[in-house]
């Protein structure tokens, strides 16, 4: 397993096009983050996965974010007429999480930076 | 809701000496504490964690931090640095049980220099 994998890694875009970015998790993980970090902050939860439902949104995801992940395996989050600050790096993690507090922690992908011009 | 204060954003010290990086936590729940790696241009990476048990948790390269549940601290500390060990520190907070979204704080730069 060569851990979370996020792609792209880099995506410049135009202020008002629409962007996508994909993560793949450890295969067996059944938990899903996503994350945003501006520059200088710490990663900020954008929402989460369990399987296939999306159980928590962060008030930071507006109507411009969706993400899903239909079939409980990888994720794309989808950000409609981007703006400029929206430019940040998005990060994904996985865990696993099983009856009781059977778990692991999250391990993350190396991210995707994006940046609005 | 957990919140997470990072009061040093950066953090010089020269090769082998011994560095402190502070870490303050609030929650009204029981919370798990990490600390992440960042490296340039990468995601994170985790150093060290405390679930329960044992206060005093340590990594394998050399990093210790202990849990003090009066003062609400999770400070991460090494007793000689080296140069590699230069990045930015994130400390971060899950409540137990569901354990679900992260919360961190703003990060600590540890720049090691010789």
């Amino acid at each position: 397993d060569t851990g979370v994998s996020q792609d792209p890694r880099h995506k410049i875009t135009k202020r008002g096009q629409n962007v996508t970015f994909r993560c793949d998790p450890i295969s067996e993980h059944n938990r899903l983050y996503w994350y945003r970090q501006t520059l200088g902050q710490g990663p900020e939860f954008l929402t989460y996965f369990q399987n296939e439902a999306q159980l928590e949104k962060s008030r930071l995801l507006s109507d411009r974010f969706s993400a899903e992940r239909p079939k409980g395996s990888f994720s794309t989050l989808e950000i409609q007429r981007t703006e400029q600050g929206d430019s940040a790096m998005y990060l994904c993690a996985s865990s696993f999480r099983g009856q009781g507090n059977r778990g692991t922690e999250a391990f993350f992908g190396q991210g995707t930076r994006l940046t609005v011009v | 809701a957990q919140s997470v204060t990072q009061l040093d954003s950066q953090v010089p010290v020269f090769e082998e000496a011994p560095v402190e990086l502070r870490c303050n936590y609030s929650s009204s729940v029981s919370v798990y504490l990490f600390w992440y790696v960042q490296y340039p241009n990468q995601g994170l990476q985790l150093l060290l964690k405390y679930l329960s048990g044992s206060t005093l948790v340590e990594s394998i390269n050399g990093f210790e931090a202990e849990f003090n549940k009066s003062q609400t601290s999770f400070h991460l500390r090494k007793p000689s640095v080296h140069i590699s060990d230069t990045a930015e520190y994130f400390c971060a907070v899950t409540r137990t049980g569901t354990a679900s979204k992260l919360t961190f704080g703003t990060g600590t730069r540890l720049q090691v220099t010789l």
